[in-house]
Formats: structure tokens, C-alpha cells, sequence
């Protein structure tokens, strides 16, 4: 079947820089996305990688290892407005959008 | 502004009434989406359109129906609303049609709890 772990929580200090990891598991492999999501808010983009390495966009980075069905949001410096879930979702061969269950990241002062 | 809504924010629907969620978009793309998302699980897909005429069937679609007359709009309809649909509702688009790295963009929700 198709799967995406990633880990439910996750807490860290302000300013500091926390890596949240994710595993798939899908039939066939189109691109991994990262959303980011506030509570009570919908899902917004954060990255797409489909080839294998690491994409920077400022502070927020994304990294893809396809032979390892893994991929990692890295976020540095981190800052009160990064508390938030950060959802997983790699596409299928269909183009599907697979998503995990989303990591909330608490950010302590 | 450009973007997605929905409507109603939220409701609270008695089971067995029919109910449909609306879905509008103004950024011309082709495909659109409904999911439902529960405390602890993924997002999970409903139902989706690939372009206008065309909808599909996603991983949870029993229980709902969708129509896609023209590009902007795509309602979703409980036909008679049970307990267990009590969940909260995104609308989501992409340029389409599905190609790796189509990036979804989603409404604001619609919280439906079913009594």
C-alpha cells in the first residue's frame, strides 16, 4: 500500500533549527511536496523536490533522497509564527497527492 | 484578490439532511479537489476534477457526489449527511492538468459537524 510517515510532534527553541523527517512508501514517484499549516488555517506550499539533493529557500530548506523513499524540512532560525503543522504529501504515479498525517512543530521562547 | 473560497464556514447539519459545500476559484485552473481532514490523520481526497466536465473518484468518495460544470466552481454534495462526516472540508486547485509539481492551492475550510 502507499504510506508517508513522519513524526506526529515535534518541539524546539526559538532561533534554533529543527529537522522534520518524513518516509514514503507509493506506487510509482512524481515529486514530494511540504505544506505548512497554522492551526484552524488551510494547507499553504512551502517546497517541491523531485530530484534527489537539497532545494534552500531562505530559511526553510528541503531535501529529497528517492532510493531512500526520505525526505527532511529543515527550518533555521526558527521563529514564534513557525509553530504550525508541516504535512508530507508525495505524488504517485497518478499524479495523486499522498499525504501524511502532518508534523505539529511547537516552538518554545 | 485571487484564490479560492468556500462557503459555508462551517454548519451543523442534522444526519440524514443533504447538504452541499461550495467551492469557487478565479485562478483559471484546470483541476480541482475536495478533502476531508480528521484530527490525527492525513489529508484525504474525495473527489477531483482534472478539467471542466471531467471528475474522478478519490480515496474516501462513498457518501458524496461532485459535479463540475464550468472551470471555476466544483460544489460537493452529502446526499443524506451521517455522524461520521463530521470532519473539515478544503477545496484545493492546480493549474493541471496533473503533472509532477502541480502545486495545489487550497481554500480557507468549511467545518461541518453532522449531529
Amino acid at each position: 500500500g502507499q504510506n508517508i510517515d513522519q513524526p506526529t510532534e515535534m518541539t524546539a527553541t526559538e532561533g534554533a533549527i529543527v529537522q522534520i523527517n518524513c518516509t514514503y512508501q507509493t506506487s510509482g514517484f512524481n515529486g514530494l511536496f511540504w505544506y505548512q499549516q497554522h492551526a484552524g488555517e488551510a494547507p499553504t506550499f512551502l517546497s517541491y523536490n523531485v530530484l534527489d539533493g537539497l532545494e534552500e529557500k531562505g530559511r526553510f530548506s528541503s531535501f529529497l533522497s528517492r532510493s531512500k523513499g526520505y525526505s527532511y524540512l529543515l527550518l533555521k532560525e526558527l521563529q514564534m509564527k513557525d509553530s504550525a503543522s508541516y504535512l508530507c504529501a508525495a505524488t504517485d504515479s497518478n499524479y495523486q497527492l499522498i499525504w501524511g498525517a502532518g508534523t505539529k512543530l511547537i516552538i518554545k521562547p | 484578490i485571487a484564490g479560492i473560497t468556500q462557503a459555508p464556514t462551517s454548519q451543523i447539519l442534522a444526519a440524514g439532511r443533504r447538504m452541499t459545500l461550495r467551492c469557487t476559484q478565479d485562478m483559471r485552473h484546470n483541476a480541482m479537489y475536495w478533502y476531508r481532514q480528521d484530527l490525527g490523520l492525513g489529508l484525504r481526497l474525495i473527489h477531483y476534477s482534472n478539467t471542466a466536465g471531467t471528475t474522478g473518484k478519490g480515496e474516501v468518495p462513498d457518501g458524496y457526489s461532485v459535479s463540475r460544470a464550468n472551470t471555476d466552481d466544483f460544489p460537493l454534495t452529502l446526499a443524506s449527511a451521517v455522524p461520521s462526516q463530521t470532519s473539515v472540508y478544503f477545496c484545493a486547485s492546480s493549474p493541471g492538468p496533473q503533472v509532477g509539481g502541480d502545486t495545489q492551492y487550497f481554500g480557507p475550510g468549511t467545518r461541518l459537524t453532522v449531529l
